[in-house]
């Protein structure tokens, strides 16, 4: 099945700087990549996500790149915000799991004002 | 998107007792499922709840422990059962967003977080 990598486990950025999380996968048929942005106490909530047919993806200060050659796809932050600071999780979706989402293991990021 | 509302939102159970988390969608859904974050961990997916039919287990989670109910297209709900230490998670409710590419696209609900002593 799929397997999804999420590096780094914990992020720390001063207010203004970007930060980046990557992640890779191991099914080729995946085709379906979402980011997560889980604040403290609340659910998971959807921030931007692209599909295989695309290589990149921007809206407003965060953009998503997929390199569907080496299998990663990675969030991009800029200007980041103490508010950006939160848990965000990667994911892919696969045909072959019957479109089911496997999720990374998340990364804490954390912005210093 | 779908709006989800879970019930409760935390409790503090204790070891053997059981617990039902209701999950309660503002439209009709076709796809709700059931995920575990245990603590500081990511997300894992429970099962699948079906209307009108069992619920599809992942491997790893059983029925009797989990047992799931959608008797409607818009609310559901997990019972924990016999619970102990381990148990102690947030469980997740969440809905996919209808047919073709809207099928991945997952909305959660906040959460209940279970706390087994």
């Amino acid at each position: 099945g799929e397997n999804v990598e999420q590096h780094p486990s914990t992020l720390s950025v001063q207010e203004g700087d970007s930060a980046v999380i990557k992640c890779t996968y191991s099914d080729s048929a995946s085709n379906y990549f979402p980011w997560y942005k889980q604040e403290l106490g609340k659910g998971p909530q959807l921030i931007i996500d692209i599909r295989s047919n695309v290589g990149e993806k921007k809206d407003q200060r965060i953009a998503v790149t997929l390199n569907k050659t080496a299998k990663h796809f990675s969030l991009h932050i800029t200007e980041t915000q103490p508010e950006d600071s939160a848990v965000y999780f990667c994911a892919a979706s696969s045909r072959n799991a019957g479109n089911m989402l496997t999720f990374g293991g998340g990364t804490r990021l954390m912005v210093k004002p | 998107s779908a709006v989800i509302s879970q019930k409760p939102s935390r409790d503090i159970c204790q070891r053997g007792t059981s617990l039902t988390i209701q999950c309660q969608v503002d439209s009709q859904v076709t796809m709700m499922f059931w995920y575990r974050q245990q603590p500081g961990q990511s997300l894992t997916l429970i099962a699948t709840a079906n209307q009108g039919s069992e619920a599809t287990y992942e491997s790893g989670f059983v029925i009797d422990k989990f047992p799931i109910s959608r008797p409607n297209l818009t609310f559901s709900t997990l019972t924990v059962s016999n619970m102990s230490p381990e148990d102690s998670s947030i469980y997740l409710c969440s809905v996919s967003g209808g047919w073709g590419e809207g099928a991945n696209v997952l909305t959660f609900g906040a959460g209940s977080r279970l706390t087994v002593l």
